[in-house]
């Protein structure tokens, strides 16, 4: 059983349209981590967010972090050719020694 | 450049013949860690440490073992490989740090191992 549930598990749309990725957990984690992950290389951190309610820009992608900590979303504006890759969210809780665990990952295509 | 460095990043082999996938960083982290990424599955963790001559097992240690005797390097050791270990692997390291996870993990570029 996966911890964190990731949908949906592949997009694909048009350039310039909007889109939200979601990620869930029966699970509360002190943080939260998104990476976004393009073919043939390792993940790159985006964002980490550890507040409940906490909702953080970067550019384009806004994330929120839910208000219980179980949960959060990723959501892009206007989405460029660019921003196609594997996002994959990722939780850590304090008593696990603060141990990534990632979701199996959202497959984003936008296309031109 | 602050990097993860993995070698080699494709590798084919023989079911039985013992191999070792080798990770560097030269960013002075505490933490490393291994994965491995199969399709469905998303990254498991295999085995981590927290520092030199601390490693602990995760997720799918099994078939697998580690050492962290400098605190730049942690290689990754199949000392029989069998074909369900062919996966991506990655190793990934962090700084150290007390009360919620506030750092990123730095990845390596990943080594695809086939195990025929």
């Amino acid at each position: 059983t996966q911890l964190l549930e990731q949908s949906p598990q592949f997009l694909s749309i048009q350039e310039g349209e909007n889109l939200t990725v979601y990620c869930n957990s029966s699970s509360v984690f002190s943080s939260l981590q998104w990476y976004r992950q393009e073919p043939g290389e390792g993940p790159v951190l985006l964002v980490t967010v550890v507040t409940g309610g906490e909702v953080k820009k970067l550019k384009r992608l806004t994330f929120q972090f839910g208000d219980a900590r179980k949960d959060s979303s990723l959501h892009i504006t206007a989405a460029q050719p660019g921003d196609t890759g594997l996002y994959l969210c990722a939780g850590a809780k304090e008593t696990s020694g603060s141990r990534l665990t990632f979701g199996e990952g959202t497959q984003l295509t936008v296309n031109p | 450049e602050a990097q993860v460095t993995q070698n080699p990043r494709y590798l084919i082999t023989v079911t039985g013949k013992k191999l070792t996938v080798t990770c560097s960083q030269n960013m002075n982290h505490e933490y490393m860690s291994w994965y491995r990424q199969d399709p469905g599955l998303g990254l498991r963790q295999i085995y981590y440490s927290m520092n030199v001559e601390v490693t602990d097992k995760g997720d799918v240690p099994e078939g697998y073992k580690v050492s962290r005797k400098e605190k730049r390097n942690f290689p990754l050791i199949l000392e029989s490989p069998s074909p369900n270990q062919t996966s991506l692997y990655f190793c990934a390291s962090r700084q150290a740090t007390t009360g919620p996870l506030n750092y990123g993990y730095t990845f390596g570029s990943g080594t695809r191992l086939t195990v025929v």
